[in-house]
C-alpha cells in the first residue's frame, strides 16, 4: 500500500489549463477503473471532484476532466479561476477492498 | 440534507484505545459502502478502513491492520472504528465518508467534517 505519486504544487494563471498527474502501479490504478479526485480548501472537508477516472459528480464544473493511461490518472483543471486554488489528492481502489491516496498536489493560481 | 457527523475523538495516551463513531442521516444508510480517512496535522489524506453496505466485506490501511476494526449498525445509521494499541503516528483528524457504491469502490462522495485523535504521554 504505497502512496500514488502526485507532484507536490503545480500553478497556473487565470484562465489557463493545468493537469495534475498521478502515478501507481498495476495494482492500483493500472488495474482499475476506479480513480477518484478530491479537492481540499485549507480547514474544510475534502469534495469529490471526478470518479470512475472521468466522471464528473452533479454540480462539478465541466472544466474538471480526468483520464488515464497505463498505471498513471490526471486531473486536467481547464479555464482556471481563484477558486480553484486548493489542495488535490487523487485516490485509487486497490484491491481486496483497500484503498490509497496520493500525496496531494497544492495548486496555486497566480 | 446528508450528513455524517462523526464523535468520539480526544486525547488518549499512548497504547490507549477510543471509539469513534459517525451518525448518518439524510439518505439510504444501508445503500453504501462507507470509509475512515484520516489527515494528520499538515498532511495529506490517507485511507484508513472500509466497509461494505451489510458489513461482509472490510478493507484495512497496513498501518493499522491489526489494531483498528470498522464496524456498521444499519439500524442506527451509524459506522464505527474501534482504535486500540494507539500510538503517536494516529494523531490526525479521522473523517467517515460514504462511497459512491454499497462496495466503496468508486469514490466518496459525502464527507463528514472529521474528529480529532491526539495520541500523547
Amino acid at each position: 500500500q504505497s502512496a500514488l505519486t502526485q507532484p507536490r504544487s503545480v500553478s497556473g494563471s487565470p484562465g489557463q489549463s493545468v493537469t495534475i498527474s498521478c502515478t501507481g502501479t498495476s495494482s492500483d490504478v493500472g488495474g482499475y477503473n476506479y480513480v477518484s479526485w478530491y479537492q481540499q480548501h485549507p480547514g474544510k472537508a475534502p469534495k469529490l471532484m471526478i470518479y470512475d477516472v472521468s466522471k464528473r459528480p452533479s454540480g462539478v464544473p465541466d472544466r474538471f476532466s480526468g483520464s488515464k493511461s497505463g498505471n498513471t490518472a490526471s486531473l486536467t483543471i481547464s479555464g482556471l479561476q481563484a477558486e480553484d486554488e486548493a489542495d488535490y489528492y487523487c485516490c485509487s481502489y486497490a484491491g481486496s477492498y483497500t484503498f490509497v491516496f496520493g500525496g496531494g498536489t497544492k495548486l496555486t493560481v497566480l | 440534507e446528508v450528513q455524517l457527523v462523526e464523535s468520539g475523538g480526544g486525547v488518549v495516551r499512548p497504547g490507549g484505545s477510543l471509539r469513534l463513531s459517525c451518525a448518518a442521516s439524510g439518505f439510504t444508510f444501508d445503500d453504501y459502502g462507507m470509509s475512515w480517512v484520516r489527515q494528520a496535522p499538515g498532511k495529506g489524506l490517507e485511507w484508513v478502513s472500509g466497509i461494505n453496505w451489510n458489513g461482509g466485506s472490510t478493507g484495512y490501511a497496513d498501518s493499522v491492520k491489526g489494531r483498528f476494526t470498522i464496524s456498521r449498525d444499519n439500524a442506527k445509521n451509524s459506522l464505527y472504528l474501534q482504535m486500540n494499541s494507539l500510538r503517536a503516528e494516529d494523531t490526525a483528524l479521522y473523517h467517515c465518508a460514504r462511497d459512491l457504491s454499497r462496495y466503496y469502490k468508486r469514490g466518496m462522495d459525502v464527507w463528514g467534517q472529521g474528529t480529532t485523535v491526539t495520541v500523547s504521554s
